[in-house]
Parts: C-alpha cells; sequence; structure tokens
C-alpha cells in the first residue's frame, strides 16, 4: 500500500474552511484513498473515501488530483467540535490491513 | 444498526499479571475483526486481524495473542503484561468484500501496566 505524508499539525478559525493535504505519489490505481479522524480518548471515526473522483457527504468533501498523487479533505464550515486527528490511508482493493501514521492535529480556533 | 462493545473501559495491571479484552460486534454477520494499540501520543498500530472464525493473522511479534471463538467475538490476550503493553486497545470492524471496506470502531479499552 501507498504511504501517505500529511503535515503533523493545522489551525482553522471556527466557521471557516478547514483543507487538509495528503501526498501519496505512489498510490497505485486500484488503491484508495480513506479518511478518518480521532477525537480525543475515542476510537477513529471514518469521514469518507474515493478512488478517482471527487466525492462528498455530510461530514466532508474530498478532492483528488487527476494525478492521484495527492488529496485534500474539506470540511466546509468547521466547528469546534472538528478539532481532532485526521488521518488519510492508502487502501488497496482486496486489502484488510489499514495501516494508519501519525495523521494531521487539527485545532479549530474559537 | 450495528454496534461495536469493548471492555473493560479502563484497566490497571502490574507487570506479569495476564490479560483478557473482549471485543464483541451485533448486527452484521462475518465481519472482519481487528486489533489496534495507540500509545500515549503515537498512531494507530495494527496488532491482529481476522477474517473469519479461528483465522488471526498477526502484524506485530509480541507478547500479545488473539481469538475469534465466535463468528462476532474477539478477545486480545496476553499471559505475561510487559510495561510497554500499556497503551489504547481499539477494536474495528468492517465488511468483507473485495474493496476495502470503511472501519468501524469500539470505544477502547485504555490499560495501565504498573
Amino acid at each position: 500500500d501507498a504511504k501517505t505524508t500529511q503535515p503533523p499539525s493545522m489551525d482553522c478559525a471556527e466557521g471557516r474552511a478547514a483543507n487538509l493535504p495528503c501526498n501519496h505519489s505512489t498510490i497505485s490505481g486500484n488503491e484508495y484513498v480513506y479518511w478518518y479522524r480521532q477525537i480525543h480518548s475515542q476510537g477513529p471515526q471514518y469521514i469518507i473515501h474515493g478512488l478517482k473522483n471527487n466525492e462528498t457527504n455530510e461530514m466532508a468533501s474530498l478532492i483528488i488530483t487527476e494525478d492521484r498523487k495527492s488529496s485534500t479533505l474539506i470540511l466546509p464550515h468547521a466547528t469546534l467540535r472538528d478539532t481532532a486527528v485526521y488521518y488519510c490511508i492508502a487502501l488497496r482493493s482486496g486489502t484488510y490491513k489499514y495501516i494508519f501514521g501519525t495523521g494531521t492535529r487539527l485545532k479549530v480556533l474559537a | 444498526s450495528q454496534t461495536i462493545h469493548q471492555w473493560p473501559a479502563t484497566l490497571v495491571q502490574p507487570v506479569g499479571s495476564p490479560l483478557s479484552l473482549e471485543c464483541t460486534v451485533e448486527g452484521t454477520s462475518n465481519p472482519n475483526l481487528y486489533w489496534y494499540r495507540q500509545a500515549a501520543g503515537r498512531g494507530l498500530q495494527l496488532l491482529f486481524y481476522s477474517v473469519g472464525i479461528g483465522q488471526i493473522s498477526s502484524e506485530v511479534p509480541q507478547n500479545l495473542s488473539a481469538s475469534r471463538p465466535q463468528d462476532r467475538q474477539f478477545i486480545l490476550s496476553s499471559k505475561k503484561l510487559l510495561l510497554s503493553d500499556s497503551g489504547f486497545y481499539l477494536c474495528a470492524w468492517s465488511k468483507q468484500g473485495s474493496a476495502p471496506y470503511e472501519q468501524y470502531f469500539g470505544p477502547g479499552t485504555r490499560l495501565t501496566v504498573t
């Protein structure tokens, strides 16, 4: 599975969009990009995933570049409750091994 | 709807004592099951995963073991705990299939080995 690289930390003002980048330059054609977040002292929570196309759900949007070497998770209107560690994972079709890195610690500021 | 349970929520155990953590899933059948550990301030480390009863794959050699005696039950064990076993233990499940499915995590067990 491709290695992903994320900035260790980011700040975002409450009410503004939070854009969390992820680099996965070695991703292969059958690897999906998954995003999870972990609020302090809780288990990670699934946010969104995609393969090639941009995706949107009630929590966030996922923008994947055309060459698939990077992606951005967008929280359109960040709230204080979005303060968490966000993990980007590249996951091959048919695999069961989810490799979580150290993620990006997002702090939403009032 | 599906629910995942873990117990106990917190545990303090002396070095050298045994360990048994239990995880059960409700509302689904034949799930993939996972055990993770998270040391303080660190990312998640995959310990074991299981695609069926009695089928366990180990990711990290250590003094821990896992068993899956029933379809929706996953147990993490140790015969003798080490100080380095302290951490936040998380159980998760996902559907089986050709595409990777999202994982759903339990509330976790915080283990302190003294």
